[in-house]
């Protein structure tokens, strides 16, 4: 069966730190893998995916970066934090093509920027 | 105009109660209906999804699309405490990306 692992779960980082959160899949190959962040009561704000290695698609220009080194390793990163980035983050995976719409999240990391 | 709209709530019913929850649309090109469930401090989980008008039932659930009217609903019967979330509607265009609702919080009243 398919699993995917996101960490850390709770963050707090100063403003002008950088960052890096790392989700990786197991039990699938060639996924569809999506980074996701969510305001407090708000959805989902879809911020990078990626349909292969080193393909990557920013939806909200912003200072996060998204890479994918291996098939099944995404990272979200930043240079320098700002108080706006603070939010629930959320990895997410999904087949290809018609399959996207059935997209499997992991538990999320709660990033505090102070 | 937002491509979708969905009450954020919260809604309070009664245990036993049935639950409505809804989504308005304004994009006729979405084929892919989806209902995701939400518990605090988790990620979502796909509940329910479905391509065609009419309805779609699941044990407990029910999803319903009227396409001509752009308007999706998601039933729960027999409501219990473990329903407690929120509910969030997500569509497609038949890419794999997907528009989301702003959620819906539930809470279910013992």
């Amino acid at each position: 069966s398919q699993t995917i692992h996101q960490w850390p779960a709770t963050l707090v980082q100063p403003v002008g730190s950088p960052l890096s959160l790392e989700c990786t899949v197991e039990g699938t190959s060639n996924p569809n893998l999506y980074w996701y962040r969510q305001a407090a009561g708000r959805g989902l704000q879809l911020l990078f995916y990626s349909v292969g290695i080193g393909q990557i698609s920013s939806e909200v220009p912003q200072n996060l970066s998204a890479s994918r080194p291996q098939d099944r390793q995404f990272i979200l990163s930043s240079k320098k934090l700002l108080l706006s980035d603070s939010g629930f983050y959320l990895c997410a995976w999904s087949g290809g093509g018609l399959a996207g719409y059935e997209q499997y999240f992991g538990p999320g990391t709660r990033l505090t920027v102070t | 105009q937002k491509e979708v709209e969905q009450d954020p709530g919260p809604l309070s019913v009664p245990e036993g109660a049935i639950v409505s929850l809804n989504c308005t649309y304004s994009n006729s090109a979405f084929q892919y209906f989806m209902w995701y469930r939400q518990y605090s401090r988790k990620g979502p989980e796909l509940l329910m999804y479905t391509y065609s008008s009419g309805n779609k039932e699941d044990g407990r659930f029910t999803a319903q699309v009227d396409k001509s009217s752009k308007y999706i609903s998601l039933f729960i019967r027999d409501s219990q405490p473990s329903d407690s979330a929120t509910y969030l509607c997500a569509f497609s265009d038949s890419n794999y990306q997907l528009i989301w609702g702003a959620g819906t919080k539930l809470i279910i009243k013992p």
